[in-house]
């Protein structure tokens, strides 16, 4: 199988403050993850591709100094809203790409539903 | 712009019966196909991939990649009211690493 996890699956926090989500791979190592955001009735938004060991690159839009990546391991990325306001307020959901698979299947983990007051 | 279009739906089936959901893309590049299914407030989930022209069939879902006519469909067979979901078609594309590109999901009822 290819599970992916994400921590934690629902937030609120107040304006202003930061959250931190996790998004593993759990039975296999994933050198690259991936971002994305969803609104109510809208398709995936690819925020950010996420590369272990290296910085994250970005989609046009996306500003990086409020949403940083973190891909520490093979196994952990890790996306943090910085100073989140409500506009933020969002379904926020990883994927990882399994290797050695012949292709680019991505898993997608559970979601994380953020909610700013 | 790398385009990929599905009929939002709703597409209504009767239980049993077979349900087909379309997609076609503009790149002819594009390298990688991907069915995904995503109930309401969850994350998606991967179905079906197909990279070579012809049909791919698992269990009762079959993805069949026409290249030259730049479409991709998924077929399931044996509708069940728990195959209602939204279908997301994706696709990856030359020159654009491994990103997906999704459409924006065909909405599917199952009807009893």
């Amino acid at each position: 199988g290819a599970v992916v996890s994400q921590h934690p699956s629902r937030v609120i926090c107040k304006s202003g403050t930061s959250v931190k989500i996790e998004c593993r791979s759990l039975d296999f190592q994933a050198t690259t993850m991936f971002w994305y955001r969803q609104f109510p009735k809208k398709s995936l938004m690819l925020m950010a591709t996420s590369n272990e060991g290296s910085k994250a690159t970005y989609e046009q839009g996306v500003e990086k100094d409020k949403f940083l990546i973190n891909h520490a391991s093979l196994t952990l990325s890790t996306l943090t809203v910085t100073s989140a306001h409500p506009e933020d307020s969002s379904f926020y959901i990883c994927s990882a790409q399994k290797p050695g698979t012949g292709g680019d299947e991505q898993y997608f983990g559970p979601g994380t539903r953020l909610t700013v007051t | 712009q790398k385009e990929v279009e599905q009929n939002s739906g709703p597409l209504s089936v009767p239980e049993g019966a077979i349900a087909s959901l379309n997609c076609t893309y503009s790149d002819r590049g594009s390298q990688s196909f991907f069915w995904y299914r995503q109930y309401s407030g969850k994350s998606p989930e991967l179905i079906m991939f197909i990279y070579s022209n012809g049909d791919k069939e698992d269990g009762r879902f079959t993805a069949q990649l026409n290249k030259a006519s730049q479409y991709v469909s998924l077929l399931i067979r044996d509708s069940q009211p728990s195959d209602s979901a939204t279908y997301l078609c994706a696709l990856t594309f030359g020159g654009g690493g491994n990103k997906l590109t999704f459409g924006t999901g065909t909405q599917l009822k199952v009807e009893l």
